[in-house]
C-alpha cells in the first residue's frame, strides 16, 4: 500500500516558468517531509525538507508547501532551469517508526529551453 | 571528503548465484538503509539498520540479507531466493531522523 503518492509521472515546463510538483500522503502520523532530486543512474540528492509544524519552507528557487489537513505537499521551482530536469521524489517520515522513510514513485520534470 | 560509496557500479549475476553489494559511509551516521528502484516505481525499502549489530526488514526483504558489523558498513546480499533481482540498488545513511544521504547506486543485472 503506497502511503506516499505522486500522481503525475511526468511534467514539462518552459524555462523561466514555475514548476509545481505534487505529493499526497495517507498516514496522518507523518511529521517530516523531504524532496529529493535524482538524475539517471545516480543516487538521489536532498533538496529541501519541511516539518509538520510549518506550512512553508523556502531555499533559493525551491519552496515546499505543506497542507496537513489535505495531506498534501508541493514543491515549487521558480524560475525553472534546464538543469532542473530530473526525477523528483517526495518522502515522509512518521513519528513512531524511528528512521524509516517512505518514498513516492517520483515525477520526471523536463524543463524546455 | 565525507560521503557514501557503493561498489560495484554495475554487477552481473547468473541465475542461482548469490551476490553482495557493498555500501560504506564515513559520515559517522548511525542509520543505514538499502532501497531498490525499478523503472516507474519509487524507492522501496529492503532493510535498514539504526545501530551496529541490529537491523530491521523493510517492505521487500524476501530474498535479501544484510549485516551491520561496523558502523561504517552495511553490505547487502542478494540471494538466489530473490526471484526478480534485476534492479537499481541504492544505499543511504542518516544521522538521527534527518534527511538521508544516498550513494551512487549499483545496477544489478541477472543474466
Amino acid at each position: 500500500d503506497q502511503q506516499v503518492k505522486q500522481n503525475s509521472p511526468s511534467l514539462s515546463v518552459q524555462e523561466g516558468r514555475i514548476s509545481i510538483l505534487n505529493c499526497d500522503y495517507t498516514n496522518s502520523m507523518f511529521d517530516y517531509f523531504l524532496w529529493y532530486k535524482k538524475y539517471p543512474a545516480e543516487g538521489p540528492t536532498f533538496l529541501i525538507s519541511i516539518s509538520s509544524i510549518k506550512d512553508k519552507n523556502e531555499d533559493g528557487r525551491f519552496t515546499v508547501f505543506l497542507n496537513k489537513s489535505a495531506k498534501h505537499l508541493s514543491l515549487h521551482i521558480v524560475p525553472s532551469q534546464p538543469g532542473d530536469s530530473a526525477v523528483y521524489f517526495c518522502a515522509a517520515k512518521p513519528t513512531n517508526t524511528g528512521n524509516q522513510f517512505y518514498f513516492g514513485t517520483g515525477t520526471s520534470l523536463t524543463v524546455i529551453p | 571528503d565525507g560521503g557514501i560509496t557503493q561498489s560495484p557500479k554495475y554487477l552481473f549475476r547468473k541465475e542461482g548465484q548469490n551476490v553482495t553489494l557493498s555500501c560504506e559511509q564515513n559520515l559517522n551516521h548511525d542509520a543505514m538503509y538499502w532501497y531498490r528502484q525499478d523503472p516507474g516505481q519509487g524507492l522501496r525499502l529492503i532493510y535498514y539498520s539504526q545501530i551496529v549489530n541490529d537491523f530491521q526488514k523493510g517492505d521487500i526483504a524476501e530474498g535479501y540479507s544484510v549485516s551491520r558489523e561496523k558502523k561504517e558498513s552495511f553490505p547487502l546480499t542478494v540471494t538466489s531466493a530473490q526471484k526478480n533481482p534485476t534492479a537499481f540498488y541504492l544505499c543511504a545513511s542518516s544521522k538521527f531522523a534527518n534527511e538521508q544521504f544516498f550513494g551512487p547506486g549499483t545496477r544489478l543485472t541477472v543474466l
